[in-house]
């Protein structure tokens, strides 16, 4: 069983531009979160996708997008990137979305100059 | 006032102390997750627990659900222990999105 993977490991981009970073989840986990974490906090809850559907989003706006693909992979897309953008990326599989254990990736750092 | 609350924000203890974190949240919930983030951003989830008492290793987490309170012990600390301390919360009724607490820097010295 592998684990959860990200790429890329680190990013750096300039306010306007459009980004994707990747998640691989475990196999058989049909749920993937993602989450933002700026410096000194605790993550945020982006968006949730359950089965390739959204099944719940956080506060975020709409320039944040998702996908996720029947390999278990699945992308965060971010357009017109902000400086307040830059954090670091998380993404989390579970079987199945409830109460199961989130499995956490290494996470993307984003730096929006 | 976050949904999710944890005290300390910081922590030192000496190898062998033992240690104690704590998490309040003041929402329904239907499980509590005690996670540990080290340096660099990895998370790894030691705990998920909906009620009583659950024990790992060293680790052991307490729930109190009408008290709405949470609690990570470490027994006998170790320098590896060093790490951030997350608390988070999954919401009752609601897809799977947790609610993170600020997380508690714990620092244990030789």
């Amino acid at each position: 069983e592998t684990g959860v993977t990200q790429s890329p490991t680190h990013l750096i981009k300039t306010r306007g531009q459009q980004v994707t970073l990747r998640c691989s989840s475990q196999s058989g986990h049909n749920t993937v979160s993602w989450y933002q974490q700026a410096l000194g906090q605790g993550p945020q809850f982006i968006f949730q996708y359950y089965r390739e559907e959204e099944n719940g989003r956080g506060n975020f706006p709409p320039r944040f997008s998702g996908l996720q693909f029947p390999n278990y992979s699945s992308e965060l897309n971010v357009n017109a990137l902000e400086l307040d953008d830059s954090a670091l990326y998380l993404c989390a599989s579970s079987l199945s979305w409830g109460t199961d254990t989130q499995y956490f990736g290494p996470g993307t750092r984003l730096t929006v100059l | 006032k976050n949904e999710v609350e944890q005290s300390p924000q910081n922590l030192t203890a000496q190898e062998g102390e033992f240690i104690t974190i704590n998490c309040s949240y003041s929402v329904g919930i239907s499980a509590l997750h005690w996670l540990q983030q080290h340096p660099g951003g990895g998370i790894v989830s030691l705990f998920m627990l909906s009620s009583g008492k659950k024990k790992h290793g060293r680790l052991i987490a307490t729930i109190n659900i009408q008290e709405k309170h949470s609690s990570l012990h470490i027994t006998a600390s170790h320098p590896r222990d060093s790490a951030v301390y997350i608390c988070a919360a999954t919401g009752d009724g609601t897809a799977s999105k947790l609610t993170f607490g600020t997380g508690t820097r714990l620092q244990v010295t030789l």
